[in-house]
């Protein structure tokens, strides 16, 4: 389906400081979700991603958590540093009858600050 | 690995012209591409999927005859824009997945900007 929005959150924090992404999804019979990073005139960049069987994973700086009851995603990155300025989506894949499509959350603006 | 480039990054075009713009998988075999279009500060919109050697599913909503789709190997896509009118300038990214990846994972182009005068 489509996600279209007039206009993006914006989540502005200070560098050092921990970001929380939040996200809601529609379909809750969808088994695996992906964060994608997407700098200013660039194409999403894979962060993370999850399986509906799992209520955590962790990489590098970032840790997705997974709350089925509630339909609810988020991103948390540690120590949040300027190059991690983008709009941040989450995604929910759609499954093979849809020929395996992701579904676009409306994104998050995220301006780290010096 | 799972890089996917797109040409070209940008391109400008008259009113009435047609602009193809072709997607690459770099390092692993596409069996599925996915083209979308994205307006400023908003998310991405699918607009049609496309499997290798089989015609492209569009999208409720997107012209399959203005907006044609070829998907004639496993490592290239294209999306020509036939009749280019100014409400058509937006910023095209593809996406692939494939052979020894995660199934559900797409991996992006860097987009294509088109301006249509």
């Amino acid at each position: 389906g489509e996600s279209v929005g007039l206009h993006l959150p914006t989540l502005s924090v200070q560098e050092g400081d921990n970001s929380i992404i939040n996200c809601a999804y529609s379909n809750s019979a969808s088994d695996y979700f992906i964060w994608y990073k997407q700098e200013s005139g660039k194409g999403p960049q894979f962060i993370i991603d999850i399986r509906s069987n799992m209520d955590k994973r962790q990489g590098q700086r970032v840790t997705v958590l997974l709350n089925k009851t509630v339909k609810h995603l988020s991103l948390q990155i540690a120590a949040t540093q300027p190059g991690d300025s983008a709009v941040y989506f989450c995604a929910e894949n759609q499954g093979s009858n849809s020929g395996y499509a992701l579904n676009f959350g409306k994104g998050t603006s995220l301006l780290v600050t010096p | 690995g799972a890089v996917v480039s797109q040409h070209p990054s940008r391109v400008i075009c008259k009113s009435g012209t047609s602009v193809k713009i072709e997607c690459r998988s770099l390092d692993f075999q596409a069996t599925t591409m996915f083209w979308y279009r994205q307006f400023p500060k908003q998310s991405l919109m699918l607009m049609a999927t496309s499997n290798e050697g089989s015609k492209a599913t569009y999208e409720q909503g997107v012209e399959k005859d203005k907006f044609l789709i070829n998907h004639a190997s496993l490592t290239l896509s294209t999306l020509t824009v036939t009749s280019a009118h100014p409400e058509d300038s937006s910023f095209y990214i593809c996406s692939a997945r494939g052979a020894g990846l995660v199934l559900e994972t797409q991996y992006f182009g860097p987009g294509t900007r088109l301006l249509v005068l």
